[in-house]
């Protein structure tokens, strides 16, 4: 069965540094997904990188990379020269290929705080 | 910009009530999902949906079913409403990566 561990409840970070945020996954599938969603307080679900476990170069979306370690089975989102902005939870998230059919699951996620 | 639209942004409901939560789409994906979101829980998975009148159970499928007769709508239905499903509900349509709606926050008293 597919599942994501996100081990870090909280993590602190100042403004301008960069902070790795955890994520390990089990799946017994060759071909899977592996996204990153960010939810500020406001509640709403933003996307932010995906990774498709065939990819082979890391994925980056501008301050946003994600390490990917397929042998490891890990997947931490970079996120480079924090900003305040960025205080959320942040989830990691899978999905076992992209056919029609299969599901999304989700970590419990990670609290961030960026303080000035 | 895709919209992923919940009928109501949060909803108070009495115990025993018959709930409806509403989520529509303005695209033509096959792929809808409902999960319900607890502090430390994460977003557990309550059911999806891949066609019209297809259905699939997620982890926490009891207490709640599903309707899908058009394919820009996925209704999530609580039958007989309790506290312990008192939550944010989150709806999802995805080809790859998940979109949101809103989320509707239920209290259940």
């Amino acid at each position: 069965a597919q599942k994501i561990t996100q081990t870090q409840p909280g993590m602190f970070v100042q403004e301008k540094e960069a902070v790795t945020l955890d994520c390990t996954y089990d799946t017994s599938d060759q071909s899977y997904g592996l996204f990153w969603y960010k939810q500020p307080s406001s509640g709403e679900m933003i996307f932010l990188i995906y990774q498709g476990s065939y990819d082979e170069q890391n994925a980056t979306e501008g301050r946003y990379s994600l390490n990917f370690q397929k042998a490891r089975k890990s997947a931490n989102l970079v996120i480079s020269a924090s900003q305040l902005g960025d205080s959320a939870m942040y989830f990691c998230a899978m999905r076992d290929s992209l056919l029609a059919g299969t599901a999304l699951i989700f970590g419990k996620g990670t609290t961030l705080s960026v303080s000035s | 910009d895709v919209k992923v639209t919940q009928s109501s942004r949060y909803l108070v409901k009495r115990t025993g009530e018959k709930v409806f939560l509403e989520c529509v789409q303005d695209m033509d994906h096959e792929n809808m999902f409902w999960y319900r979101q607890d502090p430390g829980l994460g977003l557990r998975l309550i059911y999806f949906s891949y066609d019209v009148k297809m259905k699939e159970k997620g982890d926490i499928p009891e207490g709640y079913s599903v309707s899908r007769e058009k394919k820009e709508r996925f209704s999530l239905i609580l039958e007989s409403a309790s506290t312990n499903q008192t939550s944010m509900y989150l709806c999802a349509r995805l080809p790859r990566e998940a979109f949101f709606g809103q989320g509707t926050r239920l209290t259940v008293v």
